[in-house]
């Protein structure tokens, strides 16, 4: 079973600067998807970005970019110019890439998350 | 509009009662999906569906029942088996092929006292 381990549990930046968010993955399939959420206070999970593994180029979205490591089963987040309507808890989370492999095999594995904080 | 509902946002009840949490989309999604998450904890998948008349169990199935009579919707009832239901809910969809993310909706919060 893939396993999904964000080890900062809080986080914090201050505003305008860059914060770089971590997540490791265990997994023995070489092609799937992985995934950054974030949760503001309003609870609402809202997709930051996404990553293919079978592609080596790292995603970026505006402010966000990652920095895939397929090797070493690395996946971070970097925010850069960091803004107070960053603040949220962030989720790293990993997806098979093939809905007919078995049964929940499409589902989403979530780290705990971390928890980002950003200081005006 | 598109995108998913969910009803109510806060929920209360008693120990003892069976709860139904609602949730909607309008996505035209396959695939629905329902998550609970605690503090510290996460989200983990309770119960999804690939299609109409079926659904799978996720990880802490136990003391959840959900049914998808439609393709828009897949209401999660709580039942008194559930031995601590207190949690936040949250409903997703998706397209059922490789992929694509998962959308969510705004979730409930549940309290059993």
């Amino acid at each position: 079973a893939q396993t999904v381990t964000q080890s900062q549990p809080e986080m914090s930046v201050q505003e305008a600067e860059t914060v770089t968010l971590s997540c490791t993955y265990d997994t023995s399939e070489s092609d799937y998807y992985l995934f950054w959420y974030k949760q503001p206070p309003s609870r609402q999970m809202i997709l930051v970005i996404r990553q293919e593994a079978y592609k080596q180029q790292n995603a970026t979205e505006n402010r966000f970019s990652v920095n895939f490591q397929k090797a070493a089963k690395s996946f971070s987040l970097k925010i850069s110019d960091s803004q107070l309507g960053d603040a949220a808890m962030y989720f790293c989370a990993y997806r098979s890439p093939n809905a007919y492999s078995g049964a929940g095999s499409y589902q989403l594995t979530f780290g705990k998350g971390t928890k980002l904080s950003v200081i005006p | 509009d598109g995108g998913i509902t969910q009803s109510p946002k806060y929920l209360f009840r008693k120990e003892g009662q069976n709860v139904t949490l609602s949730c909607e989309q309008n996505l035209n999604h396959d695939a629905m999906y329902w998550y609970r998450q605690d503090p510290g904890q996460g989200l983990r998948l309770i119960y999804y569906s690939q299609i109409v008349n079926d659904f799978q169990k996720g990880d802490i199935a136990e003391g959840y029942s959900v049914s998808r009579e439609k393709k828009e919707s897949f209401p999660l009832t709580v039942t008194s088996a559930q031995k601590n239901p207190t949690a936040f809910y949250l409903c997703a969809s998706s397209i059922l092929y490789r992929g694509y993310e998962q959308y969510f909706g705004p979730g409930t919060r549940l309290t059993v006292t």
